[in-house]
């Protein structure tokens, strides 16, 4: 069955440390996104990337980084300049095409903590 | 710019009981309007979306939603709430402005709980 993973599904974070988060996607799309899920500030868009090779800023890009070298995969990396870090992270991916009629599909996302 | 308000943090209902969840938008173009359903530890499942065909648009597990242009609003119900129908739901409009075409914004999210 087509899906997008998550790994791990846990993860703790020491101070000063960076942390990668893994996609991957086999449903064939063009667009991915990364979202932060705080409790009760629903989600936040993080990167987005529409197509391999490139990628944008979302709305709380500081103390994140992305790269999109295939098109199955976007990791996630919380760098230490990531103050709270402390968050659900969930990565989507859609069809894309620019019409925006299109439902993103959602991975089962990686909680990330502190030590 | 584009938003999605969702009146009520929490909404409580007893089993066999209307659900409604409420949801109004913002935007200065025809929009795009989803909603997902998320239940403890796991992502986001599409429950249904308006892609400006039929404005009552039916989803899984029994829910709808009516697109009203008028009121901006896209409302969430379910005539008889079920036990497993105990979830957060969130309404979504798609971006229609340069390259965030695609992009979803989110409210803030809406916790259903069904008494028995």
């Amino acid at each position: 069955d087509g899906g997008i993973t998550q790994s791990p599904k846990y993860l703790f974070r020491k101070e000063g440390q960076n942390v990668t988060l893994s996609c991957e996607q086999n449903l064939n799309h063009d667009a991915m996104y990364w979202y932060r899920q705080d409790p009760g500030q629903g989600l936040r868009l993080i990167y987005y990337s529409q197509i391999v090779n490139d990628f944008q800023k979302g709305d709380i890009a500081e103390g994140y980084s992305v790269s999109r070298e295939k098109k199955e995969s976007f990791p996630l990396t919380v760098t230490s300049a990531q103050k709270n870090p402390t968050a659900f992270y969930l990565c989507a991916s859609s069809t894309g095409g620019g019409a925006g009629n299109q439902p993103q599909h959602f991975g089962d996302g990686t909680r990330l903590s502190i030590l | 710019a584009q938003s999605v308000t969702q009146l009520g943090s929490h909404v409580s209902v007893s089993e066999g009981a209307l659900v409604l969840l409420r949801c109004n938008y913002s935007s200065s173009v025809p929009p795009y309007l989803f909603w997902y359903v998320q239940y403890p530890n796991q992502g986001l499942q599409l429950l249904l979306k308006y892609t400006s065909a039929a404005t009552l648009v039916k989803g899984i597990n029994g829910f709808e939603a009516e697109f009203k242009k008028s009121e901006t609003s896209f409302h969430l119900t379910k005539p008889s709430a079920h036990m497993s129908d105990a979830a957060e739901y969130f309404c979504a409009v798609s971006a229609n402005y340069g390259g965030s075409q695609g992009n979803l914004i989110f409210g803030k999210g809406t916790k259903l709980s069904v008494k028995p």
